[in-house]
């Protein structure tokens, strides 16, 4: 099993371009999530989705769009680049043990920079 | 205030050392998480708790609901422990995490 993958591992963006991230998980999760990682800060989720075809708001979900057209792949979609969303980007998915206590699985991230 | 805060922000330790990293969070959760994250980026979830204490081979988890702490115990410390720990709880009834900005843990031989 591959666990949770993301591509691309490593892009470099013109302010103004677009782009989308893809997240697959092979372990049939249900719950599945976005997150960027800025030096010193925290985690913090952009999107999120608990199952096929639905979607919600994290805490930083401006300038991203999200889809999740199939259960094993969750895409991060960037419109129209900022610098300011120069950032690791993470993946991770979790089983449904219980709503809110469910163990996350990461994917390597994606390191994104915006000139 | 961030709701969950670790501490110390850095630690430097020598080989075989007993290291505790803290955690203190201010709302009501229903489960807390350490993960920990390598110099190559990569992020590994170690521990799952909603209560008492938990054992992994040399790395012990504890949590005080009463108190809102938790703290992260490592024993006979070795310098491929070193790395960020990030410590992170579900809210109330929440699937989403909230996290800490993490532990910058660094083991000298």
């Amino acid at each position: 099993n591959a666990g949770v993958t993301q591509t691309p591992k490593f892009r470099v963006l013109k302010t103004g371009q677009s782009m989308t991230l893809l997240c697959a998980q092979d372990m049939n999760h249900e719950y599945m999530y976005w997150y960027r990682q800025d030096p010193g800060m925290g985690l913090r989720l952009i999107h999120y989705s608990v199952g096929e075809g639905t979607t919600a708001k994290g805490e930083v979900p401006d300038g991203y769009n999200v889809s999740r057209l199939k259960k094993q792949n969750f895409l991060l979609g960037l419109e129209s680049a900022a610098p300011s969303q120069t950032s690791v980007y993470f993946c991770a998915s979790s089983y449904l043990l219980r709503v809110s206590y469910n163990e996350q699985f990461f994917g390597p991230g994606t390191r994104l920079t915006v000139l | 205030k961030n709701e969950v805060e670790q501490s110390p922000q850095n630690l430097t330790a020598q080989e075989g050392e007993f290291i505790t990293i803290n955690c203190s969070y201010s709302v009501g959760i229903s489960a807390l998480h350490w993960l920990q994250q390598h110099p190559g980026g990569g992020i590994v979830s170690l521990f799952m708790l909603s209560s008492g204490k938990k054992k992994h081979g040399r790395l012990i988890a504890t949590i005080n609901i009463q108190e809102k702490h938790s703290s992260l115990h490592i024993t006979a410390s070795h310098p491929r422990d070193s790395a960020v720990y990030i410590c992170a709880v579900n809210q109330g009834g929440s699937e989403k995490l909230v996290f800490g900005k993490g532990t910058k843990l660094t083991v000298n031989p």
